[in-house]
């Protein structure tokens, strides 16, 4: 079955910019979407098909999508970003999910 | 306003089936691409989905799971029922409500409900 890969972490400073991948066979072939879910909270999508932000969601977030690896961009990061960050694509009529990697904001 | 709320049991025995209710408001399911899925969190994992129903009624399921659960639509609403629950499925499920398209992205989650199995 589809796998996608996420780091368990990231590290980042206030106002730096934090990179979160998300690795799969061919995964640029297909679409993707984001999702940030803070401590104790639902999941929040902040980014789908790509590279759309849904009303909202700041311009400090961004995404690539291309070859084995999806890229979530948050720029100017702000410690309300701290929070884990989840993949997700739709493979062979399922919805998978990557393991997620929790963001930190030192 | 979209909004989405879980309900059912907040502990369940082993072997038990446990059916949740999703009770969803502010759109409708006769609109094309829009679906409904279940997602499960266990305390301190990661995502994993569950099942999907579609506008069409069509139904997907995660084929690790498949065998144990059934999905399906009523008024406003969108049942779950997952057969012969074990310790491991202890979790907090979500329902959220997708776009059939694309990468089917969650747009809405309701706030979730945590099940604990045990006897």
């Amino acid at each position: 079955s589809y796998k996608l890969t996420q780091p368990p972490s990231v590290s980042v400073s206030p106002g730096q910019t934090a990179s979160i991948t998300c690795s799969g066979d061919e995964v640029g072939k297909r679409y993707v979407c984001w999702y940030q879910q803070k401590s104790g909270q639902s999941p929040r999508l902040v980014m789908y098909q790509d590279t759309s932000r849904p009303s909202g969601i700041p311009e400090r977030f961004s995404a690539t999508n291309s070859g084995d690896t999806a890229t979530l961009t948050i720029s100017g990061i702000l410690p309300m970003d701290e929070a884990d960050y989840y993949c997700q694509a739709w493979d062979t009529n399922t919805v998978i999910f990557g393991g997620g990697t929790k963001l930190s904001v030192l | 306003q979209v909004t989405l709320r879980e309900s059912g049991p907040a502990l369940v025995k082993p072997t038990q089936t446990l059916t949740l209710t999703c009770t969803y408001s502010g759109f409708s399911f006769t609109e094309t691409a829009m679906c409904v899925s279940w997602i499960r969190q266990p305390p301190g994992k990661a995502l994993e989905w569950l099942a999907l129903v579609d506008w069409d009624d069509d139904k997907f399921y995660n084929t690790s799971l498949a065998s144990r659960l059934t999905i399906y639509k009523a008024t406003s609403q969108v049942v779950l029922r997952m057969t012969n629950m074990d310790p491991m499925d202890t979790a907090t499920y979500y329902c959220a409500r997708g776009y059939a398209s694309g990468s089917y992205p969650l747009d809405y989650w309701g706030p979730g409900t945590l099940v604990t199995v045990s006897s």
